[in-house]
């Protein structure tokens, strides 16, 4: 069957670490995946897109890269703040379903001072 | 500012009466798209529409309608709501139309289906 997973569990970590979360597919054929920040109530807002033949993408503090062979996504905040407290979204464009954009369940960040 | 626009941003009605969310962007976008949002399922597609007049089912279409008269503008539709319609649900648009590209998303509309 066809999934998305990412870290079941909140991340909790401490202000100035870096903060790694996973996204894990099965089953699907991206040519791009894409982050979301999303914020309690509020709707998703667009991070980073990374291409299929892109290792690593940086854009200030984040940096994802995609592993076509392990079918992983992994996004890194680095020197995190509080600020950076929200649920954090994976999506992926599945090539076999018309490039249709599916997204995982999230994964809550919480940036303790 | 750019921006997609959804009204009500809560609503609690009841069973079977029907309602109808407004979704507008101002950014000229061709693609729209609805999504519900409940707790351990993350974001589900109800409805996408590729251009005016060309709207598709995503994934948990039953008991929803759209329509797209205008570029602007993509309505969603619940003729006979019922409970396990209760959710959070976003509008979404976007400048691309084939593999799509980035969304961009309204603040929501909670709903509460009695």
């Amino acid at each position: 069957s066809q999934k998305i997973e990412q870290n079941s569990e909140a991340l909790n970590i401490q202000e100035g670490k870096t903060a790694t979360l996973t996204c894990n597919y099965t089953n699907y054929s991206p040519a791009y995946l894409q982050w979301y920040r999303q914020d309690p109530g509020r709707g998703p807002v667009f991070l980073l897109l990374i291409r299929e033949n892109e290792k690593e993408k940086r854009k200030e503090r984040l940096k994802v890269t995609f592993d076509t062979t392990l079918k992983q996504s992994l996004f890194h905040i680095t020197a995190s703040q509080p600020a950076d407290s929200a649920t954090y979204l994976c999506a992926l464009n599945d090539d076999n379903q018309g490039g249709k954009l599916i997204f995982g369940q999230g994964t809550e960040l919480s940036v303790k001072p | 500012e750019a921006q997609v626009t959804q009204n009500p941003r809560y609503l609690i009605t009841v069973t079977g009466k029907k309602l109808t969310v407004t979704c507008s962007q101002n950014m000229n976008h061709e693609y729209m798209s609805w999504y519900r949002q409940d707790p351990g399922l993350g974001l589900r597609q109800i409805y996408y529409s590729m251009n005016v007049e060309v709207t598709d089912k995503g994934d948990v279409p039953e008991g929803y309608k759209v329509s797209r008269k205008e570029k602007r503008n993509f309505p969603l539709i619940l003729e006979s709501p019922s409970p396990n319609q209760t959710s959070l649900y976003f509008c979404a648009s976007s400048p691309y139309t084939g593999v799509a590209g980035e969304l961009f998303f309204g603040e929501g509309s909670r709903l509460t289906v009695l």
